[in-house]
């Protein structure tokens, strides 16, 4: 079974600075997506971005980018010029390529932004 | 597109008794899960459905009954209540038969077992 870990429960970052979230994941299979997911305080699942396995570059969206590392199973997520808005729950998730809508979720990382 | 919506967005409950949560999505799709958020364990897996009529189990199904008698619809029954089932449920839902289909997930119930 696949597993997804997040091993820093919470993390804090001044607002304009850059902060990394690390997510570690377990698997045998080649083919599989992951993800990054904003968890606000309203509750609402957002998706950050996502990096498919089958490809080299890192995937980037705006101020968000991340670090993959297929042969050490991480998958890091960087925030630059952190804003008070990016205060959130992080979650780092999982998918086989052919498991639809299957996803395997990390505990989740609390990012406090401090002004 | 209302996208996905659950009922209710709270609900209290005494150990024993039986609810359903309510999910529905516009869209199509023909994918639909539930998830439970737990303090400390993220989300897991409830029950998935790949179609109408067609549903399986995930990672922590005990508990839990769903059926999907339309592709709108994919409602989870709690038929006795635990308090171990206190948790907040997300139903989410997706395309099939692209390589890539992104989740949408609703807004949440927060159930409280007594």
């Amino acid at each position: 079974a696949q597993t997804v870990t997040q091993s820093q429960p919470e993390m804090s970052v001044q607002e304009a600075e850059t902060v990394t979230l690390s997510c570690t994941y377990d698997t045998s299979e080649s083919d599989y997506y992951l993800f990054w997911y904003k968890q606000p305080p309203s509750r609402q699942m957002i998706l950050v971005i996502r990096q498919e396995a089958y490809k080299q570059q890192n995937a980037t969206e705006n101020r968000f980018s991340v670090n993959f590392q297929k042969a050490a199973k991480s998958f890091s997520l960087k925030i630059s010029d952190s804003q008070l808005g990016d205060a959130a729950m992080y979650f780092c998730a999982y998918r086989r390529g052919t498991s639809g809508s299957r996803l395997t979720f990390g505990e989740g990382t609390q990012l406090t932004v401090n002004p | 597109n209302a996208g996905v919506t659950q009922t209710p967005k709270f609900q209290v409950l005494k150990t024993g008794q039986s609810m359903t949560l309510q999910c529905a999505q516009d869209m199509n799709h023909e994918y639909m899960s539930w998830y439970r958020q737990d303090p400390g364990m993220g989300l897991r897996l409830i029950h998935y459905s790949v179609g109408a009529g067609i549903t399986d189990q995930g990672e922590v199904p005990n508990g839990y009954n769903v059926s999907r008698s339309t592709t709108e619809d994919f409602p989870l029954r709690l038929l006795s209540a635990a308090p171990s089932q206190t948790s907040v449920y997300f139903c989410a839902s997706s395309y099939a038969g692209l390589a890539y289909n992104e989740q949408f997930f609703g807004p949440g119930t927060r159930l409280t077992v007594l």
